[in-house]
């Protein structure tokens, strides 16, 4: 199982950014993913999560984010992205892609990506 | 939004010490908590979920237990290796949240 982001930068208030997550190793529509991040010396904040292809690839967001970023997947490719919109400085951060486990008719968190630095900055 | 608390916030411990972290949950959540270990510079790693059944590969010298709202991470024996920043997270409801780590270091 591999989990690799990508598509971090500097970006300048207001602006957007994509990152990607390629993910191998398993059946990608089959698995919930998420996003977590973690702003410079802080701890760990869920962002987002996208259920499987059984649960129509629906959606949750953190309060902090929902409205200005979007979790999606390329089934074809096996990608997940996250679109970053009307960043704010808040949102300076490392961004972890994960794969969840499925375990007693739950989902958790698995598998972490290396991250991907997220910097807002003008 | 369920509030994760963690004790203590830091520690330091001798090599071979039995080390106890607690998480304290607002409100139940069965026993959907899992346990992290982050390194300096590196990303999390899973430990345990389920409160209590370890990640494959993790040593048995690591353990979890508890349900509904309280719960513990023990080292039963700290090795080098173990300095890290523990964090809970519960997976009971909506935003997932975590707790703010708990820092343990080697005497």
């Amino acid at each position: 199982v591999e989990v690799v982001e990508s598509g971090g930068g500097l970006v300048q208030p207001g602006g957007s950014l994509r990152l990607s997550c390629a993910v191998s190793g398993f059946t990608f529509s089959d698995d919930f993913i998420d996003w977590v991040r973690q702003a410079p010396g802080k701890g760990l904040e869920w962002v987002a999560r996208s259920r499987n292809r059984t649960k129509g690839y629906s959606t949750e967001y953190a309060a902090s984010v929902r409205g200005r970023f979007t979790i999606s997947r390329d089934e074809s490719k096996n990608l997940v992205f996250l679109q970053m919109n009307a960043l704010k400085t808040d949102d300076t951060a490392v961004y972890y892609c994960i794969r969840d486990y499925f375990k007693s008719d739950i989902y958790f968190i698995g598998n972490w990506g290396q991250g991907t630095l997220v910097t807002v900055s003008s | 939004d369920i509030q994760m608390t963690q004790s203590p916030s830091s520690l330091s411990a001798s090599v071979g010490d039995r080390v106890t972290i607690t998480c304290r949950a607002s409100q139940g959540i069965s026993n959907f908590l899992s346990w992290f270990q982050q390194k300096p510079g590196k990303a999390p790693k899973s430990l345990i979920y389920g409160a209590s059944t370890l990640h494959t590969g993790v040593p048995s010298r690591f353990s979890g237990g508890g349900s509904g709202t309280d719960f513990i991470l023990t080292i039963s024996s700290l090795q080098p290796e173990d300095s890290a920043t523990y964090y809970c997270q519960q997976y009971g409801g909506y935003p997932l949240t975590f707790g703010q780590g708990t820092k343990v270091e080697i005497k």
